[in-house]
């Protein structure tokens, strides 16, 4: 089945230490995004990909890197220098609009939940 | 970074009974998309709007493109239990050139009593 896997599901790290979330997708979507959401929050944007090799900041990039070196994965490494990196981390893909098509539909994986201790 | 203003916050309502929210903007929006998600997962996309004043249904729920472009409407017709979680709207800027980004509003949280 086609669709976008996040791992692990639930991950705990000391404060401190970096730690990296994978996203992988077989959808064949160009674009990807990595979101934070908060309690309470909606989702806000912390870097997004529309093309291997190349990425953008989003509203929210401080203390995260991502790197897109094959179309499918779209790894977020949360650095030491995130503040506050206790969170729900969603990844999404898109085709990328342009391409034939207007749409601008994201499709979203299951998340993972980061607790820094 | 902008957020969308949704509303009402949180509702509770009982089975049977029909649902009204809304999403609204201070930018001209030109795609509208509405999300449920449901406690610890991901958000599942709902339906896409293209068009102003476009109405596009999908089983019980209903959504449509506001005129001015500013806002988006959702209704979900003759709730049930398994339409609890929390609904999120989604809008891309007019102007947002050739990125593909989205802005998404607070969230709705929508409970259903028996």
């Amino acid at each position: 089945d086609g669709g976008i896997t996040q791992s692990p599901k639930y991950l705990f790290r000391k404060e401190g230490q970096n730690v990296t979330l994978s996203c992988e997708q077989n959808l064949n979507h160009d674009a990807m995004y990595w979101y934070r959401q908060d309690p309470g929050q909606g989702l806000r944007l912390i870097y997004y990909s529309q093309i291997v090799n190349d990425f953008q900041k989003g509203d929210i990039a401080e203390g995260y890197s991502v790197s897109r070196e094959k179309k499918e994965s779209f790894p977020l490494t949360v650095t030491s220098a995130q503040k506050n990196p206790t969170a729900f981390y969603l990844c999404a893909s898109s085709i990328l609009p342009g391409q034939g098509t207007t749409s601008y539909e994201q499709y979203f994986g299951p998340g993972t939940r980061l607790t820094v201790t | 970074g902008q957020q969308l203003n949704q509303s009402p916050q949180s509702m509770f309502i009982q089975e049977g009974e029909d649902v009204s929210m809304n999403c609204t903007s201070s930018s001209i929006f030109n795609t509208w998309l509405w999300y449920k998600q449901d406690p610890g997962e991901g958000p599942v996309l709902l339906i896409a709007l293209y068009k102003a004043g476009e109405l596009t249904s999908n089983g019980r729920l209903t959504a449509q493109f506001g005129i001015t472009r500013k806002d988006s409407f959702l209704n979900i017709s003759a709730s049930i239990p398994s339409d609890v979680g929390i609904y999120f709207c989604a809008g891309r800027v007019r102007s947002a050139g050739t990125a593909s980004k989205l802005t998404f509003g607070t969230g709705t949280r929508l409970q259903v009593t028996l």
